[in-house]
């Protein structure tokens, strides 16, 4: 099946420091990635829409300059959270779909912890 | 404006015993609805994905149906486990614009001996 491997799974840092995600798509190519953040208790909020090749769309209130996105292939899409804050500290989620009938496959997470 | 409403917010069942989990929508054109499954920590899982002409699918002891007239849909599992203790998430998809995803807040399952 389509796994979407997420990379690391929980990072901690300074503040002022960046840090970048990365999520691969293991098994199928994938021409779109979506990045979420969810805080506890939260639904999934949608960052950006990750676009192979060229920029990334990002939803209303989220600063690109902040949350750099960048899809160099089709397998690959990262998410570096520059001069991260406390309040940057989120659980960070990528998705990519598969196929219109798999729905679409989430990473596994990357709990970020800003200090 | 295009929602999810997902009920109950949480529910704690004793192991073995069924239960049902709600999803009303607003989404407009509908395209699909998928049922996910979140361990606390992880990433949401695929359980369901029903588009507009189907009314029930399964996935071992989940069960999704899908009343497109009313907008409603339902998540049952049946004889539960400890490991069905997670978050389960209702999400819709938008007919005409591709990737839009509207996302329901989750219930949050809580299965106990």
């Amino acid at each position: 099946g389509a796994v979407v491997s997420q990379h690391p799974s929980w990072v901690i840092c300074k503040s002022g420091t960046s840090v970048k995600i990365e999520c691969r798509s293991l098994d199928f190519q994938a021409t779109t990635m979506f990045w979420y953040r969810q805080f506890p208790k939260q639904s999934l909020m949608l960052m950006a829409t990750s676009n192979e090749g060229s920029k990334a769309t990002y939803e209303q209130g989220v600063e690109k300059d902040k949350f750099l996105i960048n899809h160099a292939s089709l397998t690959l899409s990262t998410l570096t959270v520059t001069s991260a804050h406390p309040e940057d500290s989120s659980f960070y989620i990528c998705s990519a779909e598969f196929g219109a009938n798999y729905g679409y496959t989430f990473g596994s997470g990357t709990r970020l912890t800003v200090v | 404006k295009n929602q999810v409403e997902q009920s109950p917010q949480s529910l704690i069942i004793l192991e073995g015993k069924n239960c049902t989990l709600q999803c009303n929508y607003t989404v407009s054109p509908f395209s699909n609805l998928r049922w996910y499954k979140q361990d606390t920590g992880r990433g949401p899982v695929s359980l369901t994905i029903m588009t507009f002409s189907e009314n029930t699918k399964s996935n071992g002891r989940y069960t999704a149906t899908l009343d497109a007239d009313t907008k409603q849909s339902s998540l049952h599992i049946t004889a539960s486990q400890l490991s069905d203790s997670a978050s389960y998430i209702c999400v819709v998809s938008v007919g005409n614009s591709g990737y839009a995803l509207n996302f329901g807040k989750g219930t949050s399952l809580l299965v106990t001996p």
